[in-house]
């Protein structure tokens, strides 16, 4: 059981170029999440997908596009990368474990520097 | 608009001393919260969580917490630290049976131990 796995685990990128990060997880979750980590700034919500077939903005989205593949895996593109996109980027899924009470499980990150 | 604080952003503490995280949240009513706790390079674990009930939860590690409504704070206790323990300490709240699976996170304090 890996948990939550994310390719690659760095990457550097030009201005402009594009990429996709992959996340996939083996609980068989519902719910996967991408999140950015800034300095100071705590982890902020980028996209979510709280069943296959469906995804949601969350409070950073400019700049980004997901896609829920199956049930497994949640993809994250930068279709043209700025500087302001460096950050590292965590994937999550949840599992419901109690009347409306979520437990999220954090994959190891990819720490991403845009030139 | 709800959110969760973290005070203190860099914590210093001796090896073998007690320590205490704050976190303080902002809510009508009682939320769901969490500590994670984020080692070097790493991703996020979960601590412990608090939906009802008891309001002094233990989780991993020997690390506890105490919801106290009347201060709106959730913080995190452990009664001697050891080296292993310095890393980033992350307060997360979620609104409960709101159909929102969305953490917000605190801004994160790190924690650093000295010999």
């Amino acid at each position: 059981n890996a948990g939550v796995t994310q390719t690659p685990k760095f990457q550097v990128l030009k201005t402009g170029q594009s990429m996709t990060l992959q996340c996939a997880q083996d609980m068989n979750h519902n719910s996967m999440y991408w999140y950015r980590q800034d300095p100071g700034m705590g982890l902020r919500l980028i996209y979510y997908s709280a069943s296959e077939g469906t995804t949601d903005k969350g409070e950073v989205p400019n700049g980004y596009n997901v896609s829920r593949l199956n049930k497994r895996e949640f993809s994250l593109r930068l279709e043209s990368a700025a500087p302001s996109q460096t950050s590292v980027y965590f994937c999550a899924s949840s599992e419901q474990i109690a009347g409306g009470a979520y437990e999220q499980y954090f994959g190891p990150g990819t720490r991403l520097t845009v030139t | 608009a709800q959110s969760v604080t973290q005070p203190d952003i860099h914590i210093t503490v001796s090896e073998g001393a007690s320590l205490e995280l704050r976190c303080n949240y902002s809510y009508g009513a009682t939320p769901y919260l969490f500590w994670y706790v984020q080692s070097p390079g790493q991703g996020l674990q979960l601590l412990l969580k608090y939906f009802s009930g008891d309001t002094l939860v233990q989780g991993i590690k020997g690390f506890e917490a105490e919801f106290k409504r009347s201060q709106s704070s959730f913080n995190l206790r452990k009664p001697s630290v050891h080296w292993s323990d310095a890393a980033e300490y992350f307060c997360a709240f979620l609104r409960p049976n709101f159909g929102n699976e969305k953490l917000t996170f605190g801004t994160g304090t790190r924690l650093t131990i000295i010999p």
